[in-house]
């Protein structure tokens, strides 16, 4: 049973450009919050999918925006890249009607904005 | 609203010793909180959670942590360091509901001294 996937493992992109990063969740998750976590930070909340819609979100500019579709994978789709936004990305999934404790993380897209 | 303070970015001990990593929470609402380790280029790997039972809560690897409600914190111990140990050691918080979002600490990066 493979677990949390994403794609791609590293990305390069310059100021101003657009990113998509994607997501595949754990089998039998419904639920997929995604996470940024900066060089020497840790992560934090940007926004949370279920039934294909955005349920929570933390304190990210509009330019960062998602997406969930009816297999569950996701995607984060961030515009106008600024130097700023380099981090790495983490997507996490959870199990339908558990509480937070069973969020499973994958292994992050490394995102590079020159 | 919640927060986490970790207290030293970085923490050094010796193989065998005992490993005590500080973590104090703020959480206007019955809080859960969690410990995740993260190795180099990887994503994050839950180590052990609180979620209201016990105080005293044991995790993977040998780690426990024990919730002080009156001095609001949850240290992470382990009572004899392996080399393997070595990692970036993240608090976190969050509110007892479904699907809630995980508020990180900066983390603490763990190193084991030969």
């Amino acid at each position: 049973d493979a677990g949390v996937t994403q794609s791609p493992t590293h990305l390069i992109k310059t100021r101003g450009q657009q990113v998509t990063l994607r997501c595949s969740p754990k089998s039998g998750h419904d639920t997929v919050s995604w996470y940024q976590q900066a060089l020497g930070q840790g992560p934090q909340f940007i926004f949370q999918y279920y039934e294909e819609e955005e349920r929570q979100r933390g304190n990210f500019p509009d330019r960062f925006s998602g997406h969930q579709y009816p297999n569950y994978s996701s995607e984060l789709n961030v515009n106008a890249l600024l130097l700023g936004d380099s981090a790495l990305y983490l997507c996490a999934s959870s199990l339908p009607g558990q509480p937070t404790d069973t969020q499973y993380f994958g292994p992050g897209t490394r995102l590079t904005v020159l | 609203a919640q927060s986490v303070t970790q207290l030293g970015s970085h923490v050094s001990v010796s193989e065998g010793a005992l490993v005590l990593l500080r973590c104090n929470y703020s959480s206007s609402v019955p809080p859960y909180l969690f410990w995740y380790v993260q190795y180099p280029n990887q994503g994050l790997q839950l180590l052990l959670k609180y979620t209201s039972a016990a105080t005293l809560v044991k995790g993977i690897n040998g780690f426990e942590a024990e919730f002080k409600k009156s001095e609001t914190s949850f240290h992470l111990t382990k009572p004899s360091a392996h080399m393997s140990d070595a990692a970036e050691y993240f608090c976190a918080v969050s509110a007892l509901k479904r699907g809630d979002k995980i508020i990180f600490g900066k983390g603490t990066r763990l190193h084991i001294l030969p």
